[in-house]
């Protein structure tokens, strides 16, 4: 177990339904992750959060909408999916973004949850 | 735009050594990465370059050469165990996050 938990494993949903994905980290750290991994395809940065504040957006479509209340929670809520959005969401945390420096902060995966759009 | 290169995938055996190559165009860098991912299981960071040079880690080894932009990752005596998807990613300019490589799916052989 790396620290961080996932909630839902699995969501099956309808294109017209609203459900919410579940990010916590036991970790301490103060940046938070929401990534993307569709079958074939690299893993696709969703958004960052640093100490709360969102600092990165990847042209993710609005009907993902992301909520960080605090350091230690992330949420992604979804709505009116798309088939095309089936996938692998993965949540990770490190120590913080923006490290630079010639130093990183090792990201800490989350189990991700598997969606299924119908 | 940034880009990653990697083998789709490679094979070998129990006890042998396998290098997975990453070549990588990216707009910045600050450091190279490697992680694990086996099947249905989340990711998990292996190492990091960020200076030219050989990182050893136990059985894994890194390598990275800037001016080339070029790393690779470097297993040996190989166990079952290993057989994963190993995903090289680049830390951008500004050190905010990762651009991941498409991933090599590693199988072991008995």
């Amino acid at each position: 177990e790396t620290g961080v938990t996932q909630t839902p494993r699995h969501l099956v949903m309808g294109m017209t339904n609203k459900k919410s994905l579940k990010c916590e980290q036991h970790l301490g750290h103060n940046a938070m992750y929401w990534y993307k991994q569709s079958a074939k395809k690299p893993l696709e940065l969703m958004f960052v959060y640093n100490f709360k504040e969102q600092t990165e957006n990847n042209s993710v479509p609005s009907r993902f909408s992301p909520e960080c209340p605090n350091s230690s929670h992330l949420f992604l809520h979804l709505h009116t999916l798309q088939p095309e959005d089936s996938a692998l969401y993965l949540c990770a945390s490190s120590q913080e973004a923006n490290v630079g420096g010639g130093r990183t902060d090792t990201q800490y995966f989350g189990p991700g949850t598997r969606l299924t759009v119908l | 735009g940034q880009s990653l290169e990697q083998p789709s995938e490679v094979t070998a055996v129990e006890g042998a050594i396998v290098q997975i190559n990453c070549t990588y165009q990216t707009s910045g860098f600050y450091g190279l990465s490697w992680y694990q991912q086996h099947d249905g299981g989340a990711p998990t960071f292996l190492s990091y370059n960020a200076l030219d040079g050989l990182e050893e880690t136990g059985r894994f080894s890194s390598f990275l050469s800037r001016s080339d932009s070029y790393g690779y990752l470097l297993l040996q005596e190989l166990q079952m165990k290993d057989s994963a998807s190993y995903f090289c990613a680049v830390l951008d300019n500004y050190g905010q996050n990762f651009v991941f490589g498409p991933g090599t799916r590693l199988s072991v052989l008995p």
